[in-house]
Formats: C-alpha cells, structure tokens, sequence
C-alpha cells in the first residue's frame, strides 16, 4: 500500500537553528499537509499546498515556517529560527482529493 | 471553525469488551473520520463517514455519524490489547481543505 514517508524520524536542534523536514507524499497525490501535534495535545493543522502554492494556512504557520516542494516529489517543511516551543510532532499528510488523507508517521522535532 | 472534542478523555476495559468513544463537533461538515495513534506514532487512518451517511463498519469497528446532534461515534467490538490506543475524530468542514482533530480519547485494553 503506498506509503507517505518523512525523514528525520527524530531531530534534535538547537534554539534558534534551522531546520528542514522532508516528507515525500503519494506520487498520484495532488494535496499536501503538514499537521503538528505537542506532545499531550492535539493534532493542528498547520497548511495546505495544491497546485505548487499554498492553499491554506492556520495562525500557527507564521513568518518562521515554509513550505516547498522542490522537485516534484519532496515536499518540506521549513522553520527558520527554531523556539523551544517548537518541539512537537510534526506529521505530513497527502491526499488525491479534498478528503481522504495519508498520513506520515512523523518527525518528532525537539528545540534544545 | 471546527473543534472536535471526544469523549471520555481515557477509557480503560477488559479484553474482550466493546470500547465505545464519543466524538462532538460545531458546525457543518463534509465527512468525518477517525484516526489512531499509537504512543508517538503516527496517525493511522481508520474509517471515514461522508455527511449523508449514519451508520458504517469496518471490521470491528463501527461509526455512526448523527449530524442533527453533530456527533459522532467509534465503536471496537470485541477489543484487544494491541487495541491501546489514542483514538482522535476529525472534520473535514466545506470550504476548508484541511482537517480539525479533536483531543482524542486514550483507550487501555487490559490483557
């Protein structure tokens, strides 16, 4: 069954580093996300990207995140000055229409 | 916008039991789906309930979706241990191309 993969599984950064996570969705797949989830709480969402743009974005997605898909099949979530409240699960998910998700099995990001 | 909730926050019950969990939600929605999360794992999806549907199984698992209340239920027949589980609903809401989870119920089966 396709699969949606993310690499790191686990990254460690300093406060105030970059850094880039690397999701590749399903190839057939038109819609990307990336949701994050604090440890204890729940899943936000974070954005959306069809069509080489982004399509939505919650008030989580500031000035220190973006997201790109770069070749065609990688699509990345970027956060330039990292906080320690930044630590979180960061999930991306894929889907072939508005519903209908796949969901990656995660970056756990920790902010040191 | 949207903001699942789910009740009971942890439920705990013998194998063998059936689990129920409760998931409530504000306003209109396209579909509703239910998701698992092992402890920090990913998110696994189980089944999905468009919003002219009420009732739908898979395996031992079974939604119902009452949309004049706006909620939504999971129930999981006959439970195993390799059930424990965080169980989270999520709305898909019109006009928006994302998902709103609710804060999930923890679910112990107990061997």
């Amino acid at each position: 069954e396709p699969e949606v993969t993310q690499t790191p599984s686990h990254q460690v950064t300093q406060m105030g580093q970059e850094v880039i996570l690397r999701c590749v969705p399903i190839s057939n797949h038109l819609y990307f996300y990336w949701y994050r989830q604090i440890l204890g709480q729940k899943v936000e969402f974070l954005v959306s990207f069809y069509n080489n743009e982004i399509s939505e974005k919650s008030e989580i997605f500031d000035d220190q995140f973006s997201v790109e898909r770069p070749d065609g099949s990688n699509f990345t979530l970027k956060i330039r000055s990292t906080k320690l409240e930044d630590s979180a699960m960061y999930f991306c998910a894929s889907s072939s229409q508005s519903y209908g998700y796949t969901f990656g099995s995660g970056t756990r990001l920790t902010v040191v | 916008s949207q903001q699942g909730e789910e009740d009971p926050q942890a439920l705990s019950i013998q194998e063998g039991e059936n689990a129920t969990m409760n998931c409530s939600y504000k306003t209109s929605i396209n579909n509703l789906q239910w998701y698992r999360q092992n402890s920090g794992r990913g998110l696994v999806h189980l089944i999905l309930i468009r919003s002219n549907e009420r009732e739908k199984h898979s395996g031992r698992l079974r939604v119902t979706l009452d949309t004049s209340k706006k909620s939504s239920s999971l129930l999981i027949t006959a439970s195993r241990a390799a059930d424990t589980a965080s169980y989270f609903c999520a709305t898909d809401e019109p006009g928006a191309n994302n998902l709103f989870f609710g804060t999930g119920t923890r679910l112990t089966v107990i061997p």
